[in-house]
């Protein structure tokens, strides 16, 4: 079983700075990680996701987010954000084996963005 | 072309009545997924279909809680004796096949009175 911690359940953040979203996973097997956005009245969207290969993986609107396996984290950055960026995030697990259809999720951080 | 569709977007309900919550994949889509998400929570896992069967259903909280797929295509989940512990919104996805890419819907806000 795998669980997720996202430790900021909010963000505010000003136009234009940077931003960065906490995730820690748990797991006794292999994973994949992902990122949801989910915007008001909408449903969740993939931001990114990490499989294998190359820990630093690139999404779409300009996010990032790197894989740390030592430190079994998967932190969501932005150089710049937007008043677009304001919404809640998501970060799940799933195994990378037979169960990989799973996703466990934590339980958001919202990210408010300040003119 | 279309996304995943969910209807209704909004339902109430007394206590004790039964629901149901339609799904409409992505075309294509073989494999289809319901979640259920609380306030202030992350989506939970219910039920997983790969083509007409429900490869997982470990996620369902107990006997009240029912889906099919019975061509492969849309799904309904069914409640019945609804309590208001029921209330959340039931999120629905779909992939291509097992293990790629989920894609949501907007949701089924259930509110149980």
């Amino acid at each position: 079983a795998q669980s997720v911690t996202q430790l900021d359940s909010q963000v505010p953040v000003f136009e234009e700075a940077p931003v960065e979203l906490r995730c820690n996973y748990s797991s006794s097997v292999s994973v994949y990680l992902f990122w949801y956005v989910q915007y008001p009245n909408q449903g969740l969207q993939l931001l990114l996701k990490y499989l294998s290969g190359s820990t630093l993986v690139k999404g779409i609107n300009g996010f990032e987010a790197e894989f740390n396996k030592s430190q079994t984290s998967f932190h969501l950055r932005k150089p710049s954000v937007h008043i677009s960026d304001t919404a809640e995030y998501f970060c799940a697990v799933s195994d990378s084996g037979a169960g990989s259809y799973q996703l466990t999720f934590g339980k958001g951080t919202k990210l408010s963005v300040i003119p | 072309g279309a996304g995943v569709s969910q209807t209704p977007s909004n339902k109430v309900t007394e206590k004790g009545k039964y629901v149901e919550l339609r799904c409409d994949p992505i075309s294509g889509h073989t494999a289809l997924y319901w979640y259920r998400q609380s306030l202030g929570q992350g989506p939970e896992f219910l039920i997983y279909f790969q083509g007409t069967g429900a490869a997982d259903d470990s996620g369902l909280p107990n006997d009240r809680f029912f889906a099919v797929r019975p061509e492969g295509s849309v799904s309904t989940l069914k409640i019945q004796r609804t309590e208001r512990g029921d209330s959340a919104v039931y999120l629905c996805a779909s992939s291509l096949s097992v293990g790629e890419t989920q894609y949501f819907g907007p949701g089924t806000r259930l509110l149980v009175l």
